[in-house]
């Protein structure tokens, strides 16, 4: 079945120490998402991925970056995690720019130690 | 700017009873509507969707929503909840930049 894969389901960092998120598609979609959810909240989003175009929400910490080498892969990167990141990241995909198919992966939970 | 209100952030009902789920939205022209489900640790599952054709949307599990301009309404609702029905539950609305905003969310909660 197609659909949207997160890696790894959770993950547990280290205060401070980088961690890389990955999320893998097989729908051939253009858009790719990235949310940050955190405890008893709405999902929020970081950025998204236009094909190649990357696409910054105004009020992403510039911790956050985001790199997407092909069209079925994109990685969410944090460079120093702080306790206040840990939350549930979720990637998602849509078929177009006006947001048709879209669909969520699993999620990866992190948890910042 | 387009956004959507959940009221009540938790919802309890009986096995079998009504679910009415609330949601409203505030747009500036004609929005694209969603009811999402989420499980603990899970990702989120589309329930239905509203896209401007009809104004009552059947989704999976038996849930229906209906559009209603003049409420500025899409209440979400399943005429006999199931324990499998506990979750958390967000509407959402395209705001047609590529971006889902959410309302914040109402728990199911559903007791035998």
């Amino acid at each position: 079945d197609a659909m949207v894969i997160q890696n790894p389901r959770y993950q547990v960092t280290q205060f401070g120490k980088p961690v890389t998120l990955s999320c893998s598609q097989t729908l051939n979609h253009n858009v790719m998402y990235w949310y940050q959810q955190k405890s008893s909240q709405a999902p929020k989003l970081l950025f998204h991925y236009y094909d190649k175009d990357f696409n910054n929400e105004a009020d992403t910490p510039d911790n956050f970056q985001s790199r997407r080498p092909n069209t079925s892969f994109c990685f969410l990167d944090i460079r120093s995690p702080g306790l206040g990141d840990a939350a549930m990241y979720l990637c998602a995909t849509s078929r177009d720019p006006t947001g048709n198919g879209y669909t969520f992966g699993s999620g990866t939970r992190l948890t910042v130690v | 700017a387009q956004s959507v209100t959940q009221l009540g952030s938790h919802v309890s009902v009986s096995e079998g009873a009504l679910v009415l789920l609330r949601c409203n939205y505030s747009s500036s022209v004609p929005p694209y509507l969603f009811w999402y489900v989420q499980y603990p640790n899970q990702g989120l599952q589309l329930l239905l969707k509203y896209t401007s054709a009809a104004t009552l949307v059947k989704g999976i599990n038996g849930f229906e929503a209906e559009f209603k301009k003049s409420e500025t309404s899409f209440h979400l609702t399943k005429p006999s909840a199931h324990m499998s029905d506990a979750a958390e539950y967000f509407c959402a609305v395209n705001t047609g930049f590529q971006k889902l905003v959410f309302g914040t969310g109402t728990r199911l909660l559903v007791s035998p």
